[in-house]
């Protein structure tokens, strides 16, 4: 069964931490790995990953994929209590236009 | 922001009543879905399209049927609303499959 598991489930951090969030996967014909934030309504887009080792940064935020042991990392550094969020990981994966699962998130809280 | 619309927003109805749901988009996008998000299950695809008329199945698709008649409007409906369709719904975009963009989410209580 394709899945996509994400941990931790939720986080409680302190402003100035750094976190590492963890996505692995378990799918056929994998394509590329996604990573969005969900505040209080709809989801947006962070990266897209499609190559082992290549980081993807913006800003405080960075995420690197390892399609060998099949996971992917999120990295959060100095945080802020505009961080604290849902972030969702999905996979895309599959033939002709694909299909897109989602892992089921980690709840973020900074305290300040 | 890319422009998508949802409606209704809110709604509450009644078991076993026909809802339906919309999604406009204004991006001229090739792909659009409808997503269910639930506690403890996350994001699950119902439907989605990748053109007009040209639509298909998702993971949890039992109960739902939707309609393509246009590049912008994508119609999620519920012919006989049950309680366990209570869920707020997220219709997406996407130009490149993957990369996609939400609406608003549209929260629906089924009594």
């Amino acid at each position: 069964e394709d899945k996509v598991v994400q941990s931790p489930l939720s986080l409680v951090v302190h402003e100035g931490d750094t976190v590492t969030l963890n996505c692995s996967y378990e799918v056929t014909n994998f394509r590329s790995l996604l990573w969005y934030k969900q505040e209080k309504k709809a989801p947006t887009f962070l990266f897209m990953l499609t190559s082992s080792g290549i980081e993807k940064k913006s800003g405080r935020l960075s995420s690197i994929l390892d399609k060998k042991e099949l996971f992917s990392i999120l990295n959060i550094t100095a945080t802020q209590t505009g961080d604290s969020a849902v972030y969702l990981c999905a996979v895309l994966y599959g033939g002709s236009q694909g299909n897109l699962i989602f892992g089921k998130g980690t709840k973020l809280s900074v305290k300040p | 922001d890319a422009g998508i619309t949802q409606s209704p927003r809110h709604k509450v109805t009644e078991t076993g009543t026909p809802v339906t749901l919309r999604c406009h988009q204004t991006e001229n996008h090739r792909y659009m879905y409808w997503y269910r998000q639930d506690p403890g299950h996350g994001l699950r695809l119902i439907h989605y399209s990748y053109g007009v008329k040209d639509t298909d199945k998702g993971e949890v698709s039992d109960g739902y049927s939707v309609s393509r008649s246009k590049t912008e409007d994508f119609l999620l409906t519920l012919e006989s609303a049950t309680s366990s369709q209570t869920s707020v719904y997220f219709c997406a975009i996407s130009e490149f499959t993957g990369e996609l963009f939400f609406g608003e989410g549209s929260r629906l209580t089924v009594l």
